[in-house]
């Protein structure tokens, strides 16, 4: 069975340029999270999804940040304009449903805001 | 206070040592994971467990609801070992993390 699958792996921008990360879920997984893992910290979650639907954006910083799962499957990412204090890694992860199974993760981008 | 505390935060290690990173938590759960982390990002899920212990290879997970603390013990350490291992708590629908603890051990 494939991972969650995560692109770009690495990412250097410049404040206030965008950059839009992308994340496929195991198949079949109802449930999609985007985290934010600052260095030295715990991933936060940023957007939870069911389906298309989101279930919890209520950390998601929604002045820079947008995310999408228009079909139900993959994801994707956007903050514009990025700050530096956006350096973070990403991560995404998926799960049969949201309360009773396990999460898996993707790799994670690592994002460089300079 | 954060709602998932783990200690220590750093812990350094010989080879062959038995290791123990702990996890408190202040909110009510139906499950908590643990989790390893290695250098570059990528999270894999260790356990998950809502009582008692669970036991895969070297790596020992047991958990006390009443309180409210989780313990994960690694026998026989190896440098291989060393990663990031983070604590996580399941409340209604989402996951709340601790910082993580990172571990050492050197050959």
């Amino acid at each position: 069975e494939a991972g969650v699958a995560q692109s770009p792996r690495y990412k250097i921008i410049e404040k206030r340029q965008s950059v839009a990360f992308w994340c496929n879920p195991i198949s079949g997984h109802a449930t999609l999270y985007w985290y934010q893992q600052i260095l030295g910290q715990g991933p936060k979650l940023l957007i939870q999804f069911q389906n298309n639907g989101v279930v919890d954006d209520s950390q998601l910083p929604k002045d820079r940040f947008s995310a999408e799962r228009l079909k139900g499957v993959d994801s994707t990412l956007k903050i514009q304009p990025a700050k530096l204090e956006d350096s973070a890694v990403y991560l995404c992860a998926s799960s049969w449903t949201s309360r009773f199974y396990e999460q898996y993760f993707g790799p994670g981008t690592r994002l460089t805001v300079t | 206070k954060n709602e998932v505390e783990q200690s220590p935060q750093n812990l350094t290690a010989q080879e062959g040592e038995f290791i123990t990173i702990n996890c408190s938590y202040s909110v009510g759960i139906s499950a908590l994971h643990w989790l390893q982390q290695h250098p570059g990002g990528g999270i894999v899920s260790l356990f998950m467990l809502s009582s008692g212990k669970k036991k895969h290879g070297r790596l020992i997970a047991t958990i006390n609801i009443q309180e409210k603390h989780s313990s994960l013990h690694i026998t026989a350490s190896h440098p291989r070992d060393s990663a990031v291992y983070i604590c996580a708590v399941r409340g209604t629908d989402k996951l709340i993390f601790g910082t993580g603890t990172r571990l050492q051990v050197f050959p």
